[in-house]
């Protein structure tokens, strides 16, 4: 069965540092999503993203944040300068079009920083 | 405003029972998802349904959702000690675009004890 994948499934960082967090989707599908989950808290939405650019951002993702599909399979995000309160899971999640609602998600990257 | 808050925020009970969970939210929607997430894992999705729908069923998961109290339930029947895990409701509001990004609340974490 298609999966989104992740990669990688753990990042350490020194604060201030530059990460890409890489992610696969399913190959049909259409729309791509990131979210991350803070330890013990809800999992929060950061952005969407259809038809090469961003379609719905929270107030979360701000100017440090940036989404890429630099080709036809990945689906990058990019945190410039992190921060410590930048450690969470981070998770992709792809669905296949407008009426299947369905999001599916990757195992996630938990991302550290120091 | 909070959107998408389970209860109770812990569920212990034995293997064999019925294991009940709900969500309330407070604004429109288009659907609801509930997903299941294992200790540190990525989130399996378990089962949607749609604001015109009153109640689905999928195995052993059955869930209702009515739109006039804003309120979901999960119910899992003769549960498993596999069925540990968190479980979350998340929704999607519709705003014609199909991008939207995911609500989830802070979930359920559910014991099944052997």
């Amino acid at each position: 069965e298609p999966e989104v994948t992740q990669t990688p499934s753990h990042q350490v960082t020194q604060m201030g540092q530059e990460v890409i967090l890489r992610c696969v989707p399913i190959s049909n599908h259409l729309y791509f999503y990131w979210y991350r989950q803070i330890l013990g808290q809800k999992v929060e939405f950061l952005v969407s993203f259809y038809n090469n650019e961003i379609s719905e951002k929270s107030e979360i993702f701000d100017d440090q944040f940036s989404v890429e599909r630099p080709d036809g399979s990945n689906f990058t995000l990019k945190i410039r300068s992190t921060k410590l309160e930048d450690s969470a899971m981070y998770f992709c999640a792809s669905k296949e079009s407008p009426v299947l609602d369905t999001q599916y998600f990757g195992p996630g990257t938990r991302l550290t920083v120091l | 405003s909070q959107q998408g808050e389970e209860d109770p925020q812990a569920l212990s009970i034995q293997e064999g029972e019925n294991a009940t969970m709900n969500c309330s939210y407070k604004t429109s929607i288009n659907n609801l998802q509930w997903y299941r997430q294992n200790s540190g894992r990525g989130l399996v999705h378990l089962i949607l349904i749609r604001s015109n729908e009153r109640e689905k069923h999928s195995g052993r998961l059955r869930v209702t959702l009515d739109t006039s109290k804003k309120s979901s339930s999960l119910l899992i029947t003769a549960s498993r000690a596999a069925d540990t895990a968190s479980y979350f409701c998340a929704t999607a509001r519709y705003s014609g675009g199909g991008a939207d990004g995911l609500t989830f609340g802070k979930g359920t974490h559910l014991i099944i004890q052997p």
